[in-house]
């Protein structure tokens, strides 16, 4: 099974319409991450959180909100969809120990389409 | 313009070939990443280095601090290693915001 498993992975709506991506990992890890991937781009890091009330907006937060339920769950939330947000969108989780930076492990991602 | 640039965009190789992905970024930093992205859109990591070199089967990983810059270097390439190619590093300035470059698309012919 995998460790990081983001629902739904593919979704497509309408301007204006509310959009929740769902993120639950089993790996332990207190670090998670939402981010967004367009073409010709690098991925824009959102939001993160440290753990359950520690929530930080990223680069590009701004039309987007997240919700901390637990260690294990971390969703993203387009209030009002509108089309350039159309993208693919990735949760990813780290450990941390203690001053060093661990890797990220991502989920598998979900294209988002926003008519 | 971006802080971590990735050169080339795209790179096609024969199977066999030594390749080399370079990574060049413009701030200071604590550690940077390495992460292959498959066809199918999922996204691993390599490596994760603040200094020297790492290896790991045909991959190695090199970085040199002074000079901002990170190459990474697959041996004996083989199809199976096509891939998108990212480099990614977390910045000084803000230690919780990694940056990432656009990555570099790999297409390894048989």
């Amino acid at each position: 099974d995998a460790d990081v498993t983001q629902t739904p992975r593919n979704r497509i709506t309408k301007t204006g319409k509310r959009i929740m991506l769902e993120c639950s990992q089993t790996k332990g890890h207190d670090r998670m991450y939402w981010y967004r991937q367009d073409p010709g781009l690098g991925l824009r890091l959102i939001y993160y959180s440290f753990d359950v009330k520690d929530i930080n907006k990223g680069e590009i937060s701004d039309g987007y909100s997240v919700s901390r339920q637990a260690q294990a769950k971390f969703s993203l939330s387009l209030e009002s969809a509108i089309p350039n947000q159309t993208a693919l969108y990735f949760c990813a989780t780290s450990d941390y120990s203690g001053g060093s930076y661990n890797e990220q492990f991502f989920g598998p991602g979900t294209r988002l389409t926003v008519l | 313009k971006n802080e971590v640039e990735q050169s080339p965009q795209n790179l096609t190789a024969q199977e066999g070939e030594f390749i080399t992905i370079n990574c060049s970024y413009s701030v200071g930093i604590s550690a940077l990443h390495w992460l292959q992205q498959h066809p199918g859109g999922g996204i691993v990591s390599l490596f994760m280095l603040s200094s020297g070199k790492k290896k790991h089967g045909r991959l190695i990983a090199t970085i040199n601090i002074q000079e901002k810059h990170s190459s990474l270097h697959i041996t004996a390439s083989h199809p199976r290693d096509s891939a998108v190619y990212i480099c990614a590093v977390y910045p000084s300035y803000n230690n919780n915001d990694m940056r990432f470059g656009a990555g570099t698309r790999l297409t390894v012919k048989p």
